[in-house]
């Protein structure tokens, strides 16, 4: 099955500093890739994914990248603000219609005003 | 619209008992997914739903694991004989044609 490895646990950055977030995935199978931010208490939201016929997508601050050969996909979000803390989780689906998402094991960032 | 709801939010029971943790998706999703989630860690598949029939249960732990969709909308995960290692939030999630899986809250259980 699918193994999907996230890096760093932890991340503290200064506010307006980027956050790199980084994952790899075993199963070449996988061709869709869903990042999501989970506050405490909550479930986790879908913030930004990605397809694997694409290598990068954006939306405002935040940006996906895929390197399928590699099998590495990374999570970036610029000029970081408080509200930004949170756990954040990447995750890969395989294709075939509904498929279960196996996720990564969260990153916790922490924004430091 | 509203989103993917889960009662009760909470729910504490003793060792053995039964619990029901119910899950309403959002209108129109086919797809309904239940995950459960460990402290510090990320969630993990249990069942998903095609429909009203389970189209993959491999991650349910064992038999004391059930859950059930009669009319292709609610949910319910039902665990028998409940030991403290399914002490965890369980998560529903639902899924449009497209695929992207939308979460509730969950349900927070402890067994005691």
């Amino acid at each position: 099955g699918e193994n999907v490895e996230q890096h760093p646990s932890t991340l503290s950055v200064q506010e307006g500093d980027s956050a790199v977030i980084k994952c790899t995935y075993s199963d070449s199978a996988s061709n869709y890739f869903p990042w999501y931010k989970q506050e405490l208490g909550k479930g986790p939201q879908l913030i930004i994914d990605i397809r694997s016929n694409v290598g990068e997508k954006k939306d405002q601050r935040i940006a996906v990248t895929l390197n399928k050969t590699a099998k590495h996909f990374s999570l970036h979000i610029t000029e970081t603000q408080p509200e930004d803390s949170a756990v954040y989780f990447c995750a890969a689906q395989a294709s075939g219609g509904y498929q279960k998402v196996t996720f990564g094991i969260g990153t916790k960032l922490q924004v430091i005003p | 619209g509203a989103g993917v709801s889960q009662t009760p939010s909470n729910k504490v029971t003793e060792k053995g008992k039964y619990v029901e943790l119910r899950c309403d998706p959002i209108s129109g999703h086919t797809a309904l997914y239940w995950y459960r989630q460990s402290l510090g860690q990320g969630p993990e598949f249990l069942i998903y739903f095609q429909g009203t029939g389970a189209a993959d249960d491999s991650g349910l732990p064992n038999d004391r694991f059930f859950a059930v969709r009669p009319e292709g909308s609610v949910s319910t995960l039902k665990i028998q004989r409940t030991e403290r290692g399914d002490s965890a939030v369980y998560l529903c999630a639902s899924s449009p044609t497209s695929g992207e899986q939308y979460f509730g809250p969950g349900t927070r259980l402890t067994v005691t």
